[in-house]
């Protein structure tokens, strides 16, 4: 059982560059969620999926763009980096039971020069 | 803006003393969830309070909630080494029951 699975673990881009950061899980859940955290500080949510084919903003949204390819997937997207956006991203999911703890992922050491 | 904010951002014991650590948060609640994060790894969940429990217990761990002064507190008794790490409260905004929103968190060091 791998839990939440996030691909790459590390990355390095430059300014203007795009990429997709993986996510999968594989424990049937149906919310899932991105997150980033910076030095020193907690997370903060950028984008949540409440289910198959529904997104929403979370707090920090700007700049991402994301895919809920189906149950299992959650992609998140950057169309044109930029420094600010160097960050670790957390992937996490929970079951859609009320009020369940959430699994996280390893994690993406993003660095964009 | 963060739904919970942790207080002291920063907690050094020695082992086998107590830790205390504290969360206030902004809007009516169901539910408190407490997480550590050991460094440079994922988060990982500790317990769930529900708003209609004051007080919770897993292991050496203790939580309460007080839903009247929005605060919760983590409590972990005879502290080891092994629990150096941060500590995160997060509890659901207000869109929706999983939607969670994460404090700053508070960094444990816990010495030999």
């Amino acid at each position: 059982n791998a839990g939440v699975t996030q691909t790459p673990k590390f990355q390095v881009l430059k300014t203007g560059q795009s990429m997709t950061l993986q996510c999968a899980q594989d424990m049937n859940h149906n919310s899932m969620y991105w997150y980033r955290q910076d030095p020193g500080m907690g997370l903060r949510l950028i984008y949540y999926s409440a289910s198959e084919g529904t997104t929403d903003k979370g707090e920090v949204p700007n700049g991402y763009n994301v895919s809920r390819l189906n149950k299992r997937e959650f992609s998140l997207r950057l169309e044109s980096a930029a420094p600010s956006q160097t960050s670790v991203y957390f992937c996490a999911s929970s079951s859609s039971e009320r009020g369940s703890g959430a699994f996280f992922g390893q994690g993406t050491r993003l660095t964009v020069v | 803006s963060q739904q919970g904010e942790e207080d002291p951002q920063a907690l050094s014991i020695q082992e086998g003393e107590n830790a205390t650590m504290n969360c206030s948060y902004k809007t009516s609640i169901n539910n408190l969830q407490w997480y550590r994060q050991n460094s440079g790894r994922g988060l990982v969940h500790l317990i769930l309070i529900r708003s209609n429990e004051r007080e919770k217990h897993s292991g050496r761990l203790r939580v309460t909630l007080d839903t009247s002064k929005k605060s919760s507190s983590l409590l972990i008794t005879a502290s080891r080494a092994a629990d150096t790490a941060s500590y995160f409260c997060a509890s659901p905004s207000s869109g929706g029951y999983n939607k969670l929103i994460f404090g700053a968190g508070t960094r444990l060091a816990v010495h030999p």
